[in-house]
């Protein structure tokens, strides 16, 4: 049971910027724990997309951008791609005392019309 | 290049055993922590556990779900994360990969993935 909300999916054409949310609580995000994003192109494993709320690794497009405000982070796409498909998962630290400590949210494919 | 490469998923019966291996290189494994995360079938990503380096100690620490049947371990000396999974229930089904794992006080996440192996558990 993922911890962290996120919609199921989002879409947009290309071109277009399109934001996914991602909402927390007083234990995680809140608790001011960083949010990192994770791409997951299909049929692959996830990949480090956005860590400490907005850095990027290298070789990560400056079109992928993230930011977090009280108990809730989102990640921006910006000039949206054919290869941008895929689902994208947010991910803390949660410190309440039961249940996982590095949780991630529910995941949101995004879809290129 | 950080490459980490998992092995040893397949087919087990409700309440068997399995292990699975990481073999990691491209950078200095002895100093990493490392984490294993899973991905049940058309579901999300749940954490299973973690282990420190052997100089933060080399402890471990696991998610609920799987505590007291998974065993972290690791082999500096042949750069290698193990999962020993035991007492295996069907909602264990899932692909399994072997992450690095960055921890430095607000700040913790999964820099590197390998590309997961499948394991079914199935009568």
């Amino acid at each position: 049971q993922s911890v962290l909300t996120q919609p199921p999916s989002v879409s947009g054409a290309p071109g277009q910027r399109v934001t996914i949310s991602c909402t927390g609580s007083s234990s995680n995000i809140g608790a001011g724990y960083d949010v990192h994003w994770y791409q997951q192109l299909p049929g692959t494993a996830p990949k480090l997309l956005i860590y400490g709320n907005s850095n990027r690794p290298s070789g990560v497009p400056d079109r992928f951008s993230g930011s977090k405000s009280g108990t809730s982070a989102s990640l921006a796409i910006t000039g949206l791609q054919a290869e941008d498909e895929a689902d994208y998962y947010c991910q803390s630290y949660d410190s309440s005392l039961s249940g996982s400590k590095y949780v991630f949210g529910t995941g949101t494919k995004v879809t290129v019309l | 290049e950080v490459q980490l490469v998992e092995s040893g998923g397949g087919l087990v019966k409700p309440g068997g055993s399995l292990r699975l291996s990481c073999a990691a290189s491209g950078f200095t494994f002895s100093n990493a922590w490392m984490s294993w995360v899973r991905q049940a079938p058309g579901k999300g990503l749940e954490w299973v556990g973690r282990i420190k380096s052997k100089t933060d100690g080399g402890t471990t620490d696991y998610a609920a779900p799987v505590k007291g049947r998974f065993t972290i371990s690791r082999d500096d000396s042949k750069n290698t994360l193990y999962l020993q999974m035991n007492s295996l229930k069907t909602e264990d089904t899932a692909v399994y990969y072997c992450t690095t794992l960055i921890v430095a006080t607000i700040r913790r996440f999964f820099d590197y993935w390998g590309q997961g192996t499948l394991v079914t558990v199935s009568s």
